[in-house]
């Protein structure tokens, strides 16, 4: 069965280094794959997308790769702020179907002054 | 700005009550979705809509319904409610890839 898997549930770090986020997949190809931040109560907001063709995408501190041969897309936030706390969804859309997209269950990221 | 609002945030219900919740988004996007959200699950797809009155099942539509009689509203019902589907409900809205989530109603069935 198709499984995402973020690679913990929570990552801690200091302000000012970079963040890195991993999402990883199994028995899935998707066309494209969403990273989504989420905050305590809200609903999650779109960050990036990035297509299968494409290796890298970056946005200001962001910076998503998409790796198809292994499965797996990492999320960068480089010179973190405390500010950037929240959950990290990632999401994978299928190739078939513009509106099958499945999430993750998310990366809680802190970052401590 | 997109907009999708959600008509309640807490809502606490019984168990055998029929519940509904309420979608609205105001950018005249063809799709809408209604997911559920639990700890260590991750969002959870349990209808779509790509049109007026068009609608497709998720993961997990078992327990529910859905109408859209207008493109800008769609509603999730839970016919019977039960305590399995106390949860997190998000409705979201896109034109193509992109999702704009509401802020999501916290629905507890005692």
């Amino acid at each position: 069965s198709q499984k995402i898997e973020q690679n913990s549930e929570a990552l801690n770090i200091q302000e000012g280094k970079t963040a890195t986020l991993t999402c990883n997949y199994t028995n899935y190809s998707p066309a494209y794959l969403q990273w989504y931040r989420q905050d305590p109560g809200r609903g999650p907001v779109f960050l990036l997308l990035i297509r299968e063709n494409e290796k890298e995408k970056r946005k200001e501190r962001l910076k998503v790769t998409f790796d198809t041969t292994l499965k797996q897309s990492l999320f960068h936030i480089t010179a973190s702020q405390p500010a950037d706390s929240a959950t990290y969804l990632c999401a994978l859309g299928s190739p078939y179907n513009n509106n099958d997209m499945r999430f993750g269950a998310g990366t809680r990221l802190t970052v401590k002054p | 700005d997109v907009k999708v609002t959600q008509s309640s945030r807490y809502l606490v219900k019984r168990t055998g009550e029929k519940v509904f919740l309420e979608c609205v988004q105001d950018m005249d996007h063809e799709n809408m979705f209604w997911y559920r959200q639990d700890p260590g699950l991750g969002l959870r797809l349990i209808y779509f809509s790509y049109d007026v009155k068009m609608k497709e099942k998720g993961d997990i539509p078992e327990g529910y319904s859905v109408s859209r009689e207008k493109k800008e509203r769609f509603s999730l019902i839970l016919e019977s409610a039960s305590t399995n589907q106390t949860s997190m409900y998000l409705c979201a809205s896109s034109r193509v890839h992109e999702q704009y989530f509401g802020p999501g109603t916290r629905l507890t069935v005692t």
